[in-house]
């Protein structure tokens, strides 16, 4: 039972333009959201987050949007550029008992920006 | 960066032979992790620890076991290894349980079971 679905497994975009990263969940107590890039042979790298209280957050190019009635958050990058080449994994955090918390993580897309 | 480092890098053992992974911080982090990353599938949690000596299981536990004797050590042990453990082994650290919540990850391992 996937709780944070990817859908789109890939998307390619032109150097300059928008990458718009789309991400949906199912378990209503998820009350963190983020976002982490990762490049071949890396670890995933935290890019941004948001909480459950909030529409958007941003981060220079980046930015977060969450529709908390749909279930859904995406992740813009303007401009994009070809560094921004990367796997990006969507995550959610949901609070255990005992205070401790874990995320779950969606399956990743990779996005490719083309020069 | 949180000084996370892992060891091996990359691992080709046969099937029914013990594999330990060792994770390393110098973060002095409170939490840390293991998942794995398949196709697919993404990233998945397999234990964590919330302190030394405490551990517990997270959605893919089964044919794992950890252990963390002391903070900055997080071991990852299949006891007798199978080809459904073929991965990519990441840990991952964080300092406390806060409003932020970023997980700092490791390079990963590579494992093979053939």
């Amino acid at each position: 039972d996937q709780q944070v679905k990817q859908n789109s497994p890939s998307l390619s975009v032109q150097e300059g333009r928008i990458s718009i990263l789309n991400c949906d969940y199912t378990n209503s107590m998820f009350d963190y959201f983020l976002w982490y890039k990762k490049y071949p042979a890396e670890g995933p790298t935290f890019l941004i987050s948001i909480s459950s209280i909030k529409d958007k957050n941003e981060d220079g190019r980046f930015t977060v949007f969450l529709n908390k009635s749909a279930k859904h958050l995406s992740l813009h990058i303007v401009p994009s550029q070809p560094g921004d080449s990367a796997v990006y994994f969507c995550a959610a955090r949901v609070l255990l008992t005992g205070a401790n918390s874990k995320l779950t993580f969606g399956k990743g897309i990779t996005l490719s920006v083309r020069p | 960066d949180a000084g996370i480092t892992q060891s091996p890098r990359h691992k080709v053992t046969e099937t029914g032979t013990p594999v330990t992974l060792r994770c390393h911080q110098t973060e002095n982090h409170r939490y840390m992790y293991w998942y794995r990353q398949d196709p697919g599938h993404g990233l998945r949690l397999i234990h964590y620890s919330y302190g030394v000596k405490d551990t517990d299981k997270g959605e893919v536990s089964d044919g794992y076991s950890v252990s963390r004797s002391k903070t900055e050590d997080f071991l990852l042990t299949l006891e007798s290894a199978t080809s459904s453990q073929t991965s990519v082994y990441f840990c991952a650290t964080k300092f406390q349980e806060s409003s932020y919540n970023e997980q700092f990850f490791g390079p990963g391992t590579r494992l093979t079971v053939l």
